[in-house]
């Protein structure tokens, strides 16, 4: 069980804009930044919105982060083919003298 | 860029210690906090717990106690055990660079990870 949750799966057709939330509480979302990766299988996660919505050079700008209390969301918009992947978000809670927690993790299918 | 490689045994015994080795190349290992984080199959990320150059260590509560990680900057590289492993344990372990800046924290760059099995 995460500590922070995400719906297993999303879907949408290329072109379309999703997004993908993540609850958390005031001890970890509503106190910290989020940041948000994408993985594929079999290779290095990567990083892809740092301090809830900056991008690192090279993430297209596609993709945006945002929060509000206690939830994160990631959007993607202009769905390729290629955004096919796992998405998970993070963040530090502050409980239990801090430690970093992960979302469960996204399935993201492009119909 | 900074490279991070992960490397060990891939078959550990249940009971035994599980030792993984983290070499960083193509930056400083100096002035930077280095993680660890695992995937077990089919299921999400979890931090294991990150380390300063100057051995400062934090890990995640419900690993503290088995957990130990250490750094040799000279060799710039990143050490991970994690002793009386289980089953529970099996997954494929990535080391991560911690970055800081205005109050966050983030994992970037992140190695290709190494699957380790416990199973005797």
């Amino acid at each position: 069980q995460s500590v922070l949750t995400q719906p297993p799966s999303a879907s949408g057709t290329p072109g379309q804009r999703v997004t993908i939330s993540c609850s958390g509480s005031s001890s970890n979302i509503g106190n910290n930044p989020v940041n948000w990766y994408q993985h594929l299988p079999g290779t290095a996660p990567k990083l892809l919105i740092y301090n809830t919505s900056k991008r690192p050079s090279g993430v297209p700008d596609r993709f945006s982060g945002s929060k509000s209390g206690t939830s994160a969301s990631l959007a993607i918009s202009g769905l390729q083919s290629e955004d096919e992947a796992d998405y998970y978000c993070a963040t530090w809670d502050d409980s239990l003298g801090g430690h970093v927690v992960f979302g469960g993790g996204t399935k993201l299918t492009v119909l | 860029q900074v490279q991070l490689q992960e490397s060990g045994p891939g078959l550990v015994k249940p009971s035994e210690t599980l030792s993984l080795t983290c070499s960083v190349s193509g930056g400083s290992i100096n002035s930077h906090y280095w993680s660890w984080i695992r995937q077990p199959p089919g299921k999400g990320l979890e931090w294991i717990g990150y380390i300063y150059d100057s051995g400062t260590t934090k890990y995640s509560p419900s690993l503290r106690s088995r957990v130990n990680i250490s750094v040799d900057t000279s060799r710039k590289q990143v050490f991970l055990k994690l002793t009386s492993v289980s089953a529970a344990d099996t997954a494929i372990y990535y080391c991560a660079r911690r970055n800081y800046d205005n109050g966050g924290y983030w994992f970037d760059p992140w190695g290709q990870g190494t699957l380790v099995t416990v199973s005797s």
